[in-house]
């Protein structure tokens, strides 16, 4: 069974490009999470997405970033015009339904660079 | 939102047990305690949840008092491959809300030869 997985695993970006960041959630797991982790610091939530609906978004900035979960395909977290600031890993996380006593499975992140 | 406090690091020796201690004098009767573990570039991995009294595992115990405004984490007899940032998280995910996920600044565990 595998893990959750996340794509590309180091993404290098110039400011005001676009960053287009994948999540595929473990089998069988219909529920995602978005995290964003700074150097030296715990991991923020962003978002938390179902198939095809967004549950939470009260971590996500409003300007920029923007997350979905289509009913087919991976969840994709994507940040337009990026700027220095938005260099972090990006870790996402999954679960069967609403997380079992929040309990997540994470995937390994997307080290996010912007130049 | 509860809010956490824990040690900002800790050393012990390899064999040692290790405890340790979160903080969350405003938890909500809802909540769960929740430790992950993460290794340097990677995802953080869950290790334990608690309620209340004792919850063990396989690979920890947590230790929640009556009144659940702390909790204590006990790693028995820790190796090397111990050495980790430990996360303590207070909530719930319910279906409309992923309240209170997000990860404070965690516990670096040295484990030393």
């Amino acid at each position: 069974n595998a893990g959750v997985m996340q794509n590309p695993r180091h993404l290098v970006r110039r400011r005001g490009q676009e960053a287009r960041l994948r999540c595929s959630p473990m089998k069988g797991h219909s529920h995602v999470y978005w995290y964003r982790q700074l150097p030296e610091e715990g991991l923020k939530f962003m978002v938390y997405l179902q198939k095809e609906n967004i549950i939470d978004e009260s971590g996500m900035p409003k300007e920029r970033f923007s997350a979905e979960f289509p009913k087919e395909g991976p969840s994709i977290l994507r940040i337009q015009q990026v700027v220095r600031g938005d260099s972090a890993a990006y870790f996402c996380a999954s679960s069967p339904e609403v997380a079992r006593y929040n309990e997540q499975f994470f995937g390994p992140g997307t080290r996010l660079t912007v130049l | 939102l509860a809010k956490t406090t824990q040690p900002i690091s800790m050393d012990s020796y390899e064999g040692q047990e290790v405890n340790i201690t979160c903080s969350h004098n405003n938890i909500a009767t809802n909540d769960y305690i929740t430790w992950y573990q993460q290794f340097p570039s990677q995802g953080p991995r869950f290790i334990i949840q608690g309620y209340k009294t004792k919850v063990t595992n396989e690979v920890a115990s947590l230790f929640i008092p009556a009144d659940r405004k702390s909790s204590t984490l006990s790693l028995p007899r820790v190796s090397l491959s111990d050495t980790a940032v430990y996360y303590c998280l207070v909530g719930a995910i319910s279906s409309g809300s992923a309240r209170q996920l997000t990860f404070g600044s965690g516990t670096q565990l040295t484990v030393l030869p």
